[in-house]
């Protein structure tokens, strides 16, 4: 049973570009939810989506967008890329209705902005 | 104030030790709450639950005090593999099931 799927695993980007991160849900499970992940802090949650509608939005900037397939699977985008956007990025699916009991975590894309 | 408050650490404690951690929270509306242990640049994992009346699993034990919104985290017999980053996670209310992770503990066991 293949978990969370994350892609790429690594990422280099040049300031002022965008970028499209991919994500594949555990199977059965069909809300995914975002995460950056800075060097020496915890995950900060970006957003969540459920129904290809995103439900609940964290504190980041309209660079910050999503979006959801009817197949559960989803895409991260950051447009007009910043340092600051280096980071790990973190995809974590669960049944909806489920709590953080249920969430299972890719093993992230590291996005390194230059 | 943050919305989690966990003392980064390190912790540097021998094999076999007890070492324990505490966390705050401010949102008095958590409703569950959580460990998540997450080893060098990989992925959070969920540890354990945290209850109302503490829960314990092996050498682990979590306990939650909702009056003065803390919850603590105390392992026993530290193992060298125990070493990672022990994330505080109360989640938030309401149905909405947004884990708010803490910036995590750094445990660090040596021989």
């Amino acid at each position: 049973d293949a978990g969370v799927t994350q892609s790429p695993t690594h990422l280099i980007k040049t300031r002022g570009q965008q970028v499209t991160l991919r994500c594949s849900p555990k199977s059965g499970h069909d809300t995914v939810s975002w995460y950056q992940q800075a060097l020496g802090q915890g995950p900060q949650f970006i957003f969540q989506y459920y129904e290809e509608e995103e439900r609940q939005r964290g504190n980041f900037p309209d660079r910050f967008s999503g979006h959801q397939f009817p197949n559960y699977s989803s895409e991260l985008n950051v447009n007009a890329l910043l340092l600051g956007d280096s980071a790990l990025y973190l995809c974590a699916s669960r049944r909806q209705g489920e709590g953080a009991y249920g969430y299972t975590f890719g093993s992230g894309t590291r996005l390194t902005v230059v | 104030r943050k919305e989690v408050e966990q003392d980064p650490g390190p912790f540097n404690v021998p094999e076999g030790a007890t070492v324990a951690f505490n966390c705050t929270y401010s949102n008095s509306a958590s409703q569950s709450f959580f460990w998540y242990r997450q080893d060098c640049r990989k992925e959070p994992k969920l540890l354990m639950s945290v209850y109302s009346s503490g829960n314990e699993d092996g050498r682990f034990t979590a306990q939650l005090n909702r009056a003065s919104q803390y919850i603590s985290l105390l392992i026993r017999d530290s193992k060298l593999s125990d070493s990672a980053t022990y994330l505080c996670v109360p989640e938030q209310a309401g149905g909405s099931y947004i884990p708010t992770f803490g910036r995590g503990t750094s445990l660090i066991v040596h021989p």
